[in-house]
């Protein structure tokens, strides 16, 4: 499968704790974005790289999470000290340079009890 | 700030009839906007943008600037056209913003 993928599919984790979740986005693709979704509402976007650099955040974003992008091939969404308002899909998406589609991955659900 | 709004969150519509999925915008800059579909246990996936003028699965849409609206058609619904649709406006850079989706069930 060469589309984007996301590791894990699924997460459950206690308040407090930390959770890390992986996107690869396809190869030749240089823009990477995250955006989260929670039931009943359309995706939200999150964040967003061009090669490693990270160019813009969401105010959605707060100190609790970071992204990175350390080679301009893989990112990882960290989320600290997890809240129950967490909860919910993350989606990983990808982009080539030129004006084209954006492609989605299948997502991670984070279920925060 | 931008919003995407789509008022029906369920649509039901027999097999055969014509479908009308709604989509109004608001965004002070040049609008670009898509139309995103998720089958069941798939990803979602891009439909159609508005800039391509493609009539994708037999849907097109139309942007009607005066009344900021995008909506999505389909003169005859078939079966396999059930899913969730989600309207998106590109507010630079390729970032999205989404509306709250219409989930469409063609009833056979």
């Amino acid at each position: 499968d060469t589309g984007v993928s996301q590791d894990p599919r699924h997460k459950i984790t206690k308040r407090g704790q930390n959770v890390t979740f992986r996107c690869d986005p396809i190869s030749e693709h240089n823009r990477l974005y995250w955006y989260r979704q929670t039931l009943g509402q359309g995706p939200e976007f999150l964040t967003y790289f061009q090669n490693e650099a990270q160019l813009e955040k969401s105010r959605l974003l707060s100190d609790r999470f970071s992204a990175e992008r350390p080679k301009g091939s893989f990112s990882t969404l960290e989320i600290q000290r997890t809240e129950q308002g967490d909860s919910a899909m993350y989606l990983c998406a990808s982009i080539d340079g030129g004006y084209n589609e954006q492609f989605f991955g299948p997502g991670t659900r984070l279920t925060v009890l | 700030a931008q919003r995407v709004t789509q008022p029906e969150k369920l649509l039901s519509v027999f097999k055969g009839a014509p479908v009308e999925l709604k989509c109004n915008y608001s965004y002070s800059g040049s609008p670009e906007l898509f139309w995103y579909v998720q089958y069941s246990r798939q990803r979602l996936q891009l439909l159609l943008r508005h800039i391509s003028r493609e009539s994708i699965k037999g849907f097109t849409a139309d942007l009607n600037k005066g009344e900021t609206s995008f909506h999505l058609k389909k003169p005859f619904a078939q079966e396999e056209d059930s899913a969730m649709y989600y309207c998106a406006l590109n507010f630079g850079n390729e970032k999205l913003t989404f509306g709250t989706g219409t989930r469409l069930t063609i009833i056979p």
